[in-house]
């Protein structure tokens, strides 16, 4: 398996446009959860699915970020309008659940840097 | 509030030196602590879990519970260890991890 795959890996926008950033988890996995990295606050929790649906947005940071994940091998984050504070490396996640419902690991994607300009 | 705590932002010490980054954790219950690093232009990867109890990359993590602590420790740095650390947190009623802030480890030759 390549992995959790994450696209772009780099995009660079202005302030007041649309961005949508891509993941695919791994197969097989059914939770998938989006992370937004940064200097100030490290690695934050925005949003997390299962069987794709959403669990827990509490991390969404405000009514202009939203994620969906149409079926179980895709997911976007899309953030409209952007901002420059949105600067940030977004990371996307999965993991499964093993024998009698144990929790796995999280595997991550290489992440999205964006840059809003 | 669940909370991992990371003091220190940067952590240098010299190649062959033991290295200790520390890890304090807010949970009223019995949580799952895991490190894991970030090595330059590479992805987040799990370095280690308490619950395994191992040694990877001579690195080991020991949970107390009584300080509320998972500190990493290695006995001899290699230059190949310089990376990001972070600490994080999973309770036992969600699968979301909690990040600390995270520790940027440079080892000098």
């Amino acid at each position: 398996d390549a992995g959790v795959i994450q696209s772009p890996r780099h995009e660079v926008t202005e302030m007041g446009q649309e961005v949508t950033l891509r993941c695919k988890p791994i197969s097989g996995h059914d939770y998938l959860f989006w992370y937004r990295q940064t200097m100030m606050r490290g690695l934050e929790l925005l949003i997390y699915f299962n069987n794709n649906v959403p669990i827990d947005d509490s991390g969404m940071p405000e009514d202009r970020f939203s994620a969906k994940m149409p079926n179980a091998s895709f997911s976007t984050l899309k953030i409209q309008p952007s901002e420059p504070r949105d600067s940030a490396v977004y990371f996307c996640a999965s993991s499964s659940r093993g024998a009698q419902g144990a929790k796995n690991i999280q595997y991550f994607g290489a992440g999205t840097r964006l840059s809003v300009l | 509030a669940q909370r991992v705590t990371q003091p220190e932002k940067l952590l240098s010490v010299f190649k062959g030196a033991p290295v200790e980054l520390k890890c304090n954790y807010s949970y009223s219950g019995s949580p799952e602590l895991f490190w894991y690093v970030q090595y330059s232009r590479q992805r987040l990867q799990l370095l280690l879990r308490h619950i395994s109890r191992e040694s990877i990359k001579g690195f080991t993590a020991d949970l107390n519970k009584g300080e509320t602590s998972f500190h990493l420790k290695k006995p001899f740095a290699q230059e190949e260890d310089s990376a990001m650390y972070y600490c994080a947190l999973r309770s036992y009623n969600t699968d979301k991890l909690i990040f600390g802030t995270g520790t940027r480890l440079q080892v000098f030759p």
